[in-house]
């Protein structure tokens, strides 16, 4: 069984672009969660879906934004993108909510801003 | 609010000695803990968790976890490392029950010398 697939690996952008991130995960979960790790701030969690529903936000400014899709798949986007916000942008999935969950990582996107 | 504590930004260690990492976290009831291991340039792999039962926990690749409420610690070890488990380790806790969102702490680094 695959394991939360992330694509791209590695992208390199330029202050001011925009970006968006893809996120597939594991068969038969839905939902998908994501996190923002960088040196200063560790890892901060950004927003979660759970059947196409955004349930939960993090404390991120508003050109930090999400989707899902009917088949679980998420996309993450980043507008007009800073230096600060160069990081390695993870992906987790989970098949349902609640306690006893257990909640998947992916490899992660990195995100260098230029 | 929900926090985590690593109190050991660093920890080296020789092959083959045992190893204990810290983790402290404050949450109003039954917490929900995971420990997560990060190898460099890679996600989040889990290799334990604890909701509620035994609170000896056993994980992958050898590793257990001990939930102490009266501590509010949730401590992980290893009997014996091996240089593979050179790496970082994070202690999280679920933010709530309906909720995948996890509280990250700032993570252990283990460095092992043969």
């Amino acid at each position: 069984k695959a394991g939360v697939t992330q694509t791209p690996r590695y992208l390199i952008k330029t202050r001011g672009q925009q970006v968006t991130l893809s996120c597939s995960p594991i068969s038969g979960h839905r939902s998908v969660s994501w996190y923002q790790q960088t040196p200063g701030q560790g890892l901060q969690f950004l927003f979660e879906y759970f059947s196409e529903t955004q349930r939960n936000k993090g404390n991120f400014p508003g050109r930090f934004s999400g989707r899902q899709f009917s088949n679980s798949r998420s996309e993450m986007n980043v507008s007009t993108l800073e230096l600060g916000d160069s990081a390695l942008y993870l992906c987790a999935s989970s098949g349902r909510q609640g306690p006893g969950n257990t909640i998947y990582f992916g490899e992660g996107s990195w995100l260098t801003v230029v | 609010a929900q926090s985590v504590t690593q109190p050991d930004i660093h920890i080296t260690v020789s092959e083959g000695a045992s190893l204990e990492l810290r983790c402290n976290y404050s949450y109003g009831a039954t917490p929900y803990l995971f420990w997560y291991v990060q190898s460099p340039g890679q996600g989040l792999q889990l290799l334990l968790k604890y909701f509620s039962g035994d609170t000896l926990v056993q994980g992958i690749k050898g590793f257990e976890a001990e939930f102490k409420r009266s501590q509010s610690s949730f401590n992980l070890r290893k009997p014996s490392v091996h240089w593979s488990d050179a790496a970082e380790y994070f202690c999280a806790v679920g933010e709530s029950y309906n909720t995948d969102k996890l509280i990250f702490g700032t993570g252990t680094r283990l460095q092992v010398f043969p």
